[in-house]
């Protein structure tokens, strides 16, 4: 069974632009979430998303936003990229709720320059 | 604000030494709280605690919940180096009518061969 996929892995990007990474999760998985974690702050929860719909949403601005497909496959966009959007974004995935066993992506890794 | 607390942030240990990992949390509506290993950039589950006072066990690894103190410890005994790794502990909450996991910032252990 596929583990969980996030692409890219690596991206560099420039103060200003804006990102899209992508999140695959295990087959028959409805439950997407979204970490970002830093050395300072660790791994802060981003957004959930379950059958398309948004289930709960971490204290983020809105320039972090995200989706899901019909196939369970996510996306999250971040706008207006700053310098302090530098981190390691992990997906998450699991059966049914957001919590409990998570399968988590090897993460993408954004440099903000 | 809901915070959990880890303890300590590093440590460095020898092959074979035993080691407690500590912890703490303060949330609203707790449900239940997680460990998770993360040795290069997917976290992967280790237990899940609900109960008070019961012990979860997994090979030379356990963990207990104590729900008076508000605190978890995990047990490592004779380690090896395949356990170097950063230990993530994550409380289960319910927000909003749905659940979201808080997680720690981490504890960092190196055992050395």
């Amino acid at each position: 069974k596929a583990g969980v996929t996030q692409t890219p892995r690596y991206l560099i990007k420039t103060r200003g632009q804006q990102v899209t990474l992508s999140c695959s999760p295990i087959s028959g998985h409805r439950s997407v979430s979204w970490y970002q974690q830093t050395p300072g702050q660790g791994l802060q929860f981003l957004f959930e998303y379950f059958s398309e719909t948004q289930r709960n949403k971490g204290n983020f601005p809105g320039r972090f936003s995200g989706r899901q497909f019909s196939n369970s496959r996510s996306e999250m966009n971040v706008s207006t990229l700053e310098l302090g959007d530098s981190a390691l974004y992990l997906c998450a995935s699991s059966l049914l709720t957001g919590t409990g066993e998570l399968f988590f992506g090897e993460g993408s890794r954004l440099t903000v320059l | 604000e809901d915070k959990v607390v880890q303890s300590p942030l590093s440590l460095v240990v020898h092959e074979g030494d035993t080691v407690t990992l500590n912890c703490s949390y303060e949330v609203t509506n707790f449900r239940s709280l997680l460990w998770y290993k993360q040795e290069k950039k997917a976290p992967t589950f280790l237990f899940m605690l609900t109960s008070s006072g019961i012990e979860k066990k997994s090979g030379r690894l356990s963990s207990i919940l104590d729900k008076k103190e508000l605190s978890s410890i995990l047990n490592i005994t004779a380690t090896q180096t395949g356990d170097s790794a950063i230990y993530l502990c994550a409380v289960e909450i319910t927000q909003g009518g749905s659940e979201k996991l808080v997680f720690g910032k981490g504890t960092k252990l190196t055992v050395n061969p």
